[in-house]
């Protein structure tokens, strides 16, 4: 079975400033894959970033860039310079089989999130 | 939302109503997830469907919900008897092999009176 934990229920941030959201994840799986979604107050669900299991690199798209620690199982999301629109909900998932693994089924377990505000 | 398609978006249903929740993948997708987002959670897998055949529905209650993806036409997800505790947001998200991330829709948020 696959665990993801998100300690923090809310965040503040100063625009402009750079938060952490923090993530956990417990799998019995050798190959893995994170992702990071976020839900603005409208409700649909934005993919962010993902990271395999195997990526020797951390993860980066633009703004956005996963703080990845296998042997501590985090998969951290960092946002920099953030802006008042980045403000919602926030949320890790995974899946048991990463792209090019063989696996099928990909379902994706979530987190319970983290609510960011940014403050201008 | 890479054009997922969603209906209805809000549903409002009386206790022991029927509830039909449609969604339509990205054209040449032929993997269906649904997930359920009751209030303050994230989101829960339901089923995963592939045209025409249900691969995994371990986090479907067994009972007055069933899901189907036919040839042609939407995928369904139907909820039979609504209860008050059905009221959630229920996301469809739609996948092909290769890809990195599945694709959500803009959800239905079913409300049950």
């Amino acid at each position: 079975a696959q665990k993801i934990t998100q300690t923090q229920p809310g965040m503040f941030v100063q625009e402009k400033e750079a938060v952490t959201l923090d993530c956990t994840y417990d799998t019995s799986d050798q190959s893995y894959g994170l992702f990071w979604y976020k839900q603005p107050s409208s409700g649909e669900m934005i993919f962010l970033i993902y990271q395999g299991s195997y990526d020797e690199q951390n993860a980066t798209e633009g703004r956005y860039s996963l703080n990845f620690q296998k042997a501590r199982k985090s998969a951290n999301l960092v946002i920099s310079a953030s802006q008042l629109g980045d403000s919602a909900m926030y949320f890790c998932a995974m899946r048991g089989s990463p792209l090019g693994s063989g696996g099928s089924n990909y379902k994706l377990t979530f987190g319970k999130g983290t609510l960011l505000t940014v403050n201008p | 939302n890479a054009g997922v398609m969603q209906n209805p978006r809000h549903l409002v249903r009386r206790r022991g109503q029927e509830a039909r929740l449609r969604c339509s993948p990205v054209k040449g997708h032929s993997h269906v997830y649904w997930y359920r987002q009751l209030p303050e959670e994230g989101l829960k897998f339901m089923v995963y469907l592939q045209k025409e055949n249900i691969i995994d529905e371990s986090g479907m209650p067994k009972e007055r919900f069933s899901a189907e993806f036919p040839k042609e036409g939407p995928s369904i997800l139907r909820i039979q008897q609504v209860v008050r505790g059905d009221s959630a947001a229920y996301f469809c998200a739609s996948f092909e092999t290769g890809l990195k991330t599945q694709y959500f829709g803009p959800g239905t948020r079913l409300l049950v009176l």
